[in-house]
């Protein structure tokens, strides 16, 4: 049972520097999401997706792009990495939008990122 | 202002007893609640989604409680073991999106 796959597990980038944290589901969601956590704070929503061909923004975008080509995938993408954007980073995904009666959302293994 | 507010920060017990963690909520429009359960470097993992009309829900060992009236909702473990170590998440959604608490972090101790 594979759920959502996040690459890589670690990364370490030097200022400046761009990269692509990639997602993947196998449970034919439509709804995908992107968030990063930080110490002491709830985990804060980046971007989502409703659909192939669908993003918007969440709570803290800047510095983030992302696409939905398939249903499947959901890569963030760090344009020129900063210190601030040093956090962990889930991918989440679900059947429907979070706020549909009983929808389970489920959670990738996260990515660890240093920014230096 | 985070929307969603957990107490305590973090709890230690004892293998065996029982505890409760607390999430205080004013998201609105109300649509669930979920809390979730994350060991230290893996991803959240689902332990129960609660909707408006729902007073309690139970995951074995785990019992949710929701005051939509108050938005208040607490997490019950009974007969905690070591490996209920771990912080647990208040989430709560309106529409389209999920409001995180920062979490309790358990400590079981043998």
């Amino acid at each position: 049972n594979a759920g959502v796959t996040q690459t890589p597990k670690f990364q370490v980038l030097k200022t400046g520097q761009s990269m692509t944290l990639q997602c993947a589901q196998d449970m034919n969601h439509e709804y995908m999401s992107w968030y990063r956590q930080d110490p002491g704070m709830g985990l804060r929503l980046i971007h989502y997706s409703v659909g192939a061909g669908i993003t918007d923004q969440g709570e803290v975008p800047n510095g983030y792009n992302v696409s939905r080509s398939t249903t499947e995938d959901f890569p963030l993408r760090l344009l020129s990495a900063a210190p601030s954007q040093t956090s962990v980073y889930f991918c989440a995904s679900s059947y429907s939008t979070p706020g549909a009666m009983n929808t389970e959302a489920f959670f990738g293994q996260g990515t660890r990122l240093t920014v230096v | 202002k985070n929307q969603v507010e957990q107490s305590p920060q973090s709890l230690i017990i004892l293998e065996g007893k029982n505890c409760t963690l607390q999430c205080n909520y004013t998201v609105s429009p109300f649509s669930n609640l979920r809390w979730y359960k994350q060991d230290t470097g893996r991803g959240p993992v689902s332990l129960t989604i609660m909707t408006f009309s729902e007073n309690t829900k139970s995951n074995g060992r785990y019992t949710a409680t929701l005051d939509a009236d108050t938005k208040q909702s607490s997490l019950h473990i009974t007969a905690s073991q070591l490996s209920d170590s771990a912080s647990y998440i208040c989430v709560v959604s309106g529409n389209n999106d999920m409001r995180f608490g920062a979490g309790t972090r358990l400590t079981v101790k043998p």
